[in-house]
């Protein structure tokens, strides 16, 4: 039971790239989000999916879209990466108000 | 609209001293509450959470919390600190409505004295 999985652990992109950062959960979860840690900032919610074949805005969605491929995968796309958006990316599931189980993180820095 | 504040920034303990995490939140209703721990690289991982019921709550690795309706706050305790214990700590409050709003404190970065 790996739990939270994403990829890649760290990135660095140059202005106006784009990527997209992979997460994968095994605990058949329905619920899914993306988070960005900045210091001082604690942890913003980027998007979510509540459930498969949803999606919806969380605080800070500018710049960013996602996809919710299935139950198990959920993904986030910079279309064109700004230096704003260096962060650590954490991706987390959770089932009702059980709290949420995070990934390890992706570093992203963008030049 | 749901805060959360955790007003201490940094705590520095010594090893075996007890340890008290502070956490206060602002909502309407009766929250949903957790405390997460942050090892340095890592994400989260749940400690504690508070639904409803008896107001003192035991998490892992000998934490406890007790929600204080009174004064809106669920503060993190632990009697003994190891070293081990050395990471940064989130409060977050959910709400019971709605599985996405659900917001984090600035986190407490806890140093511990050998």
């Amino acid at each position: 039971n790996a739990g939270v999985t994403q990829t890649p652990k760290f990135q660095v992109l140059k202005t106006g790239q784009s990527m997209t950062l992979q997460c994968a959960q095994d605990m058949n979860h329905n619920s899914m989000y993306w988070y960005r840690q900045d210091p001082g900032m604690g942890l913003r919610l980027i998007y979510y999916s509540a459930s498969e074949g949803t999606t919806d805005k969380g605080e800070v969605p500018n710049g960013y879209n996602v996809s919710r491929l299935n139950k198990r995968e959920f993904s986030l796309r910079l279309e064109s990466a700004a230096p704003s958006q260096t962060s650590v990316y954490f991706c987390a599931s959770s089932e009702a108000q059980r709290g949420r189980d995070f990934g390890p993180g992706t570093r992203l820095t963008v030049t | 609209a749901q805060s959360v504040t955790q007003p201490d920034i940094h705590i520095t303990v010594s090893e075996g001293a007890s340890l008290e995490l502070r956490c206060n939140y602002s909502y309407g209703a009766t929250p949903y509450l957790f405390w997460y721990v942050q090892s340095p690289g890592q994400g989260l991982q749940l400690l504690l959470k508070y639904f409803s019921g008896d107001t003192l709550v035991q998490g892992i690795k000998g934490f406890e919390a007790e929600f204080k309706r009174s004064q809106s706050s669920f503060n993190l305790r632990k009697p003994s600190v190891h070293w081990s214990d050395a990471a940064e700590y989130f409060c977050a409050v959910g709400t019971t409505s709605g599985t996405y709003k659900y917001i984090f404190g600035t986190g407490t970065r806890l140093k511990v004295l050998a």
